[in-house]
């Protein structure tokens, strides 16, 4: 069982709509990162969070350490969100030693 | 542009071949990262280096030897290629945690096949 679960593995929507994607791990961390992978293979970092939410433009970001569990919401959703977003977490305090997610595929049907 | 850089983009070799991928990064960042997304697209960890100290060595075959000359290069060096190794090789950047930013960047990735 990976250390790191997302939820759903794929998710297709129609713009507009609001998206959640669920992420669950089952160690002690001390960072969360949201990454988006681009269908041409480029990995972006969105989000990292210890506690609380984060927001950035039409995407936000939460984080449960007591339940190990991590949403990010998009609001508005638009064919250009269409990616993978990938959940990873990091152990060590000192540096991004990252555990991944398999991911989640978002396809926004205009 | 402030950026990680990957170079060559793309890669095909034979098996046996030794290769080499190399990474620049001019963010002033102190680490530097590698990492494999398989076939199937899972991402991991092979290396972290932190001001050219190597802080990381997750388990990588010998046959990969990561080499930081300085805080702004991390390279990637193949030996005696397998076809096992085909896969995309990230490099990234991250700045010291205190510094309160998220600012973990990545390279475009290098697509290596070996034939």
């Amino acid at each position: 069982k990976n250390e790191v679960e997302q939820s759903p593995q794929n998710l297709t929507a129609q713009e507009g709509e609001f998206i959640t994607i669920n992420c669950s791990y089952s160690v002690g961390i001390s960072a969360l990162h949201w990454l988006q992978q681009h269908p041409g293979g480029g990995i972006v970092s969105l989000f990292m969070l210890s506690s609380g939410k984060k927001k950035h433009g039409r995407l936000i970001a939460t984080i449960n350490i007591q339940e190990k569990h991590s949403s990010l919401h998009i609001t508005a959703s638009h064919p250009r969100d269409s990616a993978v977003y990938i959940c990873a977490v990091s152990i060590n305090f000192g540096n991004e030693k990252l555990t991944f997610g398999t991911g989640t595929r978002l396809t926004i049907i205009p | 542009d402030t950026a990680v850089s990957q170079t060559p983009k793309y890669l095909v070799t034979q098996m046996g071949n030794d290769k080499s991928i190399k990474c620049e990064q001019n963010l002033g960042h102190d680490t530097m990262y590698w990492y494999k997304q398989d076939s199937k697209k899972f991402l991991k960890i092979m290396f972290s280096y932190n001001n050219k100290e190597l802080i990381i060595n997750e388990t990588v075959p010998n046959r990969f030897s990561p080499k930081s000359p300085d805080k702004a290069h991390l390279n990637l060096h193949i030996n005696s290629l397998e076809l096992g190794d085909s896969a995309v090789y990230f490099c990234a950047s991250s700045p010291p945690r205190r510094s309160g930013a998220n600012v973990l960047t990545f390279g475009a990735g290098s697509r290596l096949t070996v034939l």
